[in-house]
């Protein structure tokens, strides 16, 4: 079945950047997510990208996804802690949203 | 737009007795709906799906008598929580799509302790 792997966790300074990395094994894998859940608290969607891409910015959030290597990453910048929580990737083979499969979520933890 | 609230947000309970969650789509119509569960620094693990008028269709390992799943409305799905026990306590989280299922919008979820 499908897999989605996030390394545990990521600690950084107020104001450096983020990068949260995601590798996934479905190669049928069409639409790829990023959530963020804070403590207590449901799932936002943050961002998502169609596999045609390569990119997508999004005012201080970008998302890197190369497709050959089935890697995905999340870049904050000017990271704050308000930044700090946990974040999901998930993908879906296709554009139906009803096929997510997640990873295992990475914590950041942003120190002032 | 697409917001998903869910009652209770925080129940605690005694071990035998049946536990209701509420899910509801306030401004979209939810054609589907997903409950999910989470446990203590783990990922979410999907339970069920329901559409609308139809039975629930349950990932395997998760039994359909204990968690019972009614989507009886466009808005509104309710998942229960047969004779709960404490190893049922967890984290319970929904989400709905609508009809064009572009996407799932999560409700802020539901923390349940069984005693």
């Amino acid at each position: 079945g499908e897999d989605v792997e996030q390394s545990l966790f990521l600690s950084v300074r107020e104001g450096d950047s983020s990068v949260i990395n995601c590798t996934y094994t479905d190669s049928s894998s069409t639409y790829l997510y990023w959530y963020k859940q804070e403590p207590g608290a449901g799932l936002q969607l943050l961002t998502y990208i169609f596999s045609n891409m390569d990119m997508k910015q999004d005012q201080r959030l970008t998302v890197l996804l190369n497709k050959k290597d089935k890697h995905l990453s999340l870049r904050i910048a000017d990271t704050q802690t308000g930044d700090s929580a946990i974040y999901f990737c998930a993908e879906s083979p296709n554009n139906a949203g009803n096929m997510l499969t997640f990873g295992g979520g990475t914590r950041l933890m942003v120190k002032p | 737009g697409a917001v998903v609230s869910q009652h209770p947000s925080w129940v605690i309970c005694k071990s035998g007795t049946s536990v209701k969650i509420e899910c509801r789509s306030l401004d979209f119509q939810a054609t589907t709906m997903f409950w999910y569960r989470q446990f203590p620094k783990q990922s979410l693990m999907l339970m069920a799906t329901s559409n609308e008028g139809s039975k629930a269709t349950y990932e395997q390992g998760v039994e359909k008598d204990k968690f019972l799943i009614n989507h009886a409305s466009l808005t509104l799905s309710t998942l229960t929580v047969t004779s709960a026990h404490p190893e049922d306590s967890s984290f319970y989280i929904c989400s709905a799509s609508n009809y064009r299922g572009e996407t799932q919008y999560f409700g802020p979820g539901t923390r349940l302790l069984v005693l």
